[in-house]
């Protein structure tokens, strides 16, 4: 059963620092590795969506990197804003399957 | 940009009544999804549907819930008993295609509140 764990839970940094959120999953046969962004009581919006065979995806100052054998992937963020703040999760699809994993998020918070 | 639509945003009911939850996926695709999320925990699949029937559900979808699409743009799911445990979070996805090479989008949700 494929289990996803995103490390930490919560983070707060100030504005203007690059950081890194961590995301871990227990089974490498995964069909891509989607992040998406929450904001309190909304919607998940698509950040970055990457497929197994792809190493990392960029957009503006998002990175996000895939390494399947050892079950990782890492959501960078360049120069954060405070109007970055939300939590982020990240979801990965089984080869085989339909339906996205999801982990509990990283509640993330940019101090001015 | 293409978005997926649901309605209501908030929904109270009466424990025991039945809900209707709707969704209008992006008009081009082919795959739709409930997933839903309970205060506090994680984003948790429960049924997806293609031409018309279900192709994957998961252990929480049992006979209390049901899908349709009515006709050509809506997506609706029906919970026929609510239970206070129901409450949470149900969110509507759409994907392109089975080879999903554009990813999931998902609608705002529905707050479902049974008291």
């Amino acid at each position: 059963k494929q289990e996803v764990t995103q490390i930490p839970a919560a983070l707060s940094v100030p504005e203007g620092e690059n950081l890194v959120l961590n995301c871990s999953f227990t089974d490498s046969a995964i069909y891509n590795l989607q992040w998406f962004r929450q904001d309190p009581g909304k919607g998940l919006t698509s950040l970055l969506l990457i497929q197994s065979s792809q190493r990392e995806q960029t957009s503006g100052r998002l990175n996000a990197s895939l390494d399947k054998s050892s079950g990782r992937s890492t959501l960078y963020i360049a120069a954060s804003q405070p109007g970055d703040s939300a939590t982020y999760l990240c979801a990965v699809r089984r080869q085989g399957a339909q339906k996205l994993v999801f982990g509990q998020g990283t509640r993330l918070t940019i101090n001015p | 940009e293409p978005e997926v639509t649901q309605t209501p945003s908030h929904q109270v009911t009466q424990m025991g009544q039945e809900v209707i939850l709707r969704c209008v996926p992006i008009s081009n695709h082919l795959y739709f999804y409930w997933y839903r999320q309970i205060l506090g925990q994680k984003v948790e699949f429960l049924v997806s549907f293609y031409n018309n029937e279900i192709s994957e559900k998961s252990e929480i979808f049992d006979d209390q819930f049901s899908v349709e699409r009515p006709d050509g743009s809506n997506f609706t799911l029906k919970i026929r008993s609510t239970k206070l445990e129901d409450s949470a979070m149900y969110f509507c996805a759409s994907t392109l295609d089975r080879a999903d090479n554009y990813g999931y989008t998902f609608g705002s949700g529905t707050r479902l509140t049974v008291v």
